[in-house]
């Protein structure tokens, strides 16, 4: 099966620009996360979705960042504006939704903020 | 809140030699443990979870952890390895009961030499 797909696979902006990422999920999984993995850290869950309601956003700086997941399928990660700080890999998962799932990531945007 | 400690950042080995991979939690509740691979340049892959039952997991790659409660520590370790497995590994928790989300560790670069 085809596993998580995202684009683009990287990006590089200015500051105070803005940007968008893209994620689809493994067909037929309810739950999506999206994950900042900063250099040399393990991951940080941003954002988790259960079809297209979101179940923990905790984490999302919400003054900048922005995710939605129309129709419960395809998502997309904003920042706007960016900073220096931003400069990550941001990674997507999917699960089939049950509890202890596993999750399956996608290959990351690594993302370059100048 | 629960943490995850990787104390070792590298670990250099060489080939067909044994190697463990040191990971400590700290939770307040009942955790599933997990071990993520990550090759350059790819997303996450499952390499094994403890969930309940026996305190000694098999996963994939002839990789295995044993859950240690009274230590806190999900240990991975390898009899044999190869240049192959050079990647980074990720050590995580979940909650249990608290959704599905994962807590990682900032990750041990193993580096499998001739």
């Amino acid at each position: 099966e085809a596993g998580v797909a995202q684009s683009p696979r990287y990006k590089i902006i200015e500051k105070r620009q803005s940007v968008a990422f893209w994620c689809n999920p493994i067909s037929g999984h309810a739950t999506l996360y999206w994950y900042q993995q900063i250099l040399g850290q393990g991951p940080k869950l941003l954002i988790q979705f259960q079809n297209n309601g979101v179940v923990d956003d905790s984490q999302l700086p919400k003054d900048r960042f922005s995710a939605e997941r129309l129709k419960g399928v395809d998502s997309t990660l904003k920042i706007q504006p960016a900073k220096l700080e931003d400069s990550a890999v941001y990674l997507c998962a999917s699960s089939s939704g049950g509890i202890r799932e596993t999750q399956y990531f996608g290959p990351g945007t690594r993302l370059l903020v100048l | 809140a629960q943490s995850v400690t990787q104390l070792d950042s590298q670990v250099p080995v060489f080939e067909e030699a044994p190697v463990e991979l040191r990971c400590n939690y700290s939770s307040s509740v009942s955790v599933y443990l997990f071990w993520y691979v990550q090759y350059p340049n790819q997303g996450l892959q499952l390499l094994l979870k403890y969930l309940s039952g026996s305190t000694l997991v098999k996963g994939i790659n002839g990789f295995e952890a044993e859950f240690n409660k009274s230590q806190t520590s999900f240990h991975l370790r390898k009899p044999s390895v190869h240049i192959s497995d050079t990647a980074e590994y990720f050590c995580a928790v979940m909650v249990t009961g608290g959704g599905n989300k994962l807590t990682f560790g900032t990750g041990t670069q193993l580096k499998v030499e001739l």
